[in-house]
């Protein structure tokens, strides 16, 4: 079973339009970490965003905002859209205090489109 | 503060032959990660190292492939007798802190490889 879904594999928005991007995780930890990364067209991963299990307070910075909810194993992403900026693929990751090795499980990413 | 840099950004290579791979991990950073990426898929873990020591491989991590990090600063993946479903992109990521899974990692821009 896929730990992390990303059931969007592409959203085409307008700018400055809201486009949430959903991510739903499965782990048997009660500790763990969640995160967002964003993969602009030259291929390299930036953080965005983490949150732990145990803070599952939703917070908005700038144009970004993100809902964690434990009952529903979700965390998803809110953007205000900017076309040059946030054309990207977007992915979610988890990361679980059980496993060895730190590794990240990726979702298979969704790829935001913004027009002007 | 210099990011995580990867060296080749590309490498075209033809079925049979070994290649080299060189990660530069954001200085004093005690953790370096590899991942493999594929067309349309999210990053997926292959090794882990905490200073030199390699401490989990992936079982994606097959005999014809090498990871070292042998004064825990930089790392190079060796991929012996290439094969055409080797044609990826290859991340490398590196980060610090008390407890592993808690880190945040920061990824360098990849190096993809096509084996011909």
């Amino acid at each position: 079973a896929q730990k992390v879904t990303q059931a969007q594999t592409e959203i085409s928005v307008v700018e400055k339009e809201d486009v949430t991007l959903d991510c739903v995780y499965e782990t048997r930890d009660t500790t763990y970490y969640l995160f967002w990364y964003k993969q602009p067209p030259s291929g390299e991963l930036v953080f965005l965003i983490r949150r732990n299990s145990f803070d599952e307070q939703n917070e908005i910075s700038g144009r970004y905002s993100w809902n964690f909810q434990k009952s529903t194993s979700s965390f998803n992403f809110t953007i205000t859209a900017s076309p040059v900026v946030d054309s990207a693929v977007y992915f979610c990751a988890l990361s679980e205090a059980s496993l060895a090795g730190n590794m990240l499980t990726f979702g298979g990413g969704t790829r935001l489109m913004v027009k002007p | 503060d210099t990011g995580v840099s990867q060296d080749p950004r590309h490498k075209i290579t033809k079925r049979g032959q070994n290649v080299t791979f060189r990660c530069d991990p954001i200085s004093e950073h005690n953790r370096l990660y590899w991942y493999r990426q594929t067309l349309g898929q999210g990053p997926e873990f292959l090794t882990y190292f905490q200073n030199e020591a390699q401490l989990e491989k992936s079982r994606l991590l097959s005999d014809r492939f090498s990871a070292e990090r042998p004064k825990g600063s930089f790392s190079t993946l060796e991929i012996q007798r290439t094969e055409q479903g080797d044609s990826a992109m290859y991340l490398c990521a590196s980060s610090f802190g008390s407890e592993p899974f808690t880190d945040t990692q920061y990824f360098g821009p990849g190096t993809r490889l096509t084996v011909l």
